[in-house]
């Protein structure tokens, strides 16, 4: 089963930023959440990764609760181009990535 | 190559072949999954390599389903007796060191297999 909630679509307008949501209430301590995207007809992207601190870098940030049950990927500035699914992931096991049906995100003009 | 290179990128095939798809990893990435990805639906973990180990094939829906990697270097899938339902594109993935540790997977663009 899937360690993460997130909502099948989002819109957003071009621009503005893009906030998407993660719910993973059963996190454990170790574990890391990640993100990636991916843009219809290309293999997923990584786009960034964080256990505890807030992260950024050139793509996105990532905003963990301090509790670590949930997490909110923020583009900053949306355009066209970010129109893609967004997985957000919690490692599993070693061996394993689980990606869900993740946030379809659709920037619009 | 700088990138995860799949071939071939589109592969239709007859029910009941079989079929081979090839993955070539990032030089010196040590890490290789397999991935299914059904129409509208998001990633099936397949399988995993990691070095010398014995590979996780925890994820492989049938035994019409095997891979083989030879090495830290390329990897196929094959598919037996293909049906219908294994219509998909196929998305393989390599990181540096595997799950190990907290890192990033590289994918490829994926094979679409079509089974008519």
């Amino acid at each position: 089963d899937a360690k993460t909630t997130q909502p099948t679509s989002m819109d957003c307008a071009e621009g503005r930023a893009a906030n998407l949501p993660c719910n993973h209430s059963t996190i454990s301590g170790n574990e890391y959440v990640y993100w990636y995207r991916q843009i219809h007809s290309q293999g997923p992207q990584y786009i960034i990764h964080g256990l505890k601190n807030n992260e950024t870098n050139e793509m996105a940030s990532l905003i963990i609760t301090e509790d670590r049950k949930s997490s909110t990927l923020i583009l900053p500035h949306a355009t066209l181009r970010d129109t893609a699914v967004y997985y957000c992931i919690v490692r599993y096991n070693n061996n394993d990535m689980r990606f869900g049906a993740g946030t379809r995100l659709t920037v619009k003009p | 190559g700088a990138g995860v290179s799949q071939s071939p990128s589109n592969k239709v095939t007859e029910k009941g072949k079989d079929v081979e798809l090839r993955c070539d990893p990032i030089s010196g990435h040590t890490a290789l999954y397999w991935y299914r990805q059904r129409l509208g639906q998001g990633l099936e973990f397949l399988i995993y390599f990691q070095g010398n180990s014995a590979p996780d094939k925890s994820g492989l829906p049938s035994d019409r389903f095997s891979a083989e990697r030879t090495g830290e270097s390329v990897s196929t899938l094959t598919i037996q007796r293909t049906q219908q339902e294994d219509s998909a594109v196929y998305l393989c993935a390599s990181s540096p060191q595997g799950a190990r540790t907290n890192e990033k997977l590289f994918f490829g663009s994926g094979t679409q297999l079509s089974v008519l």
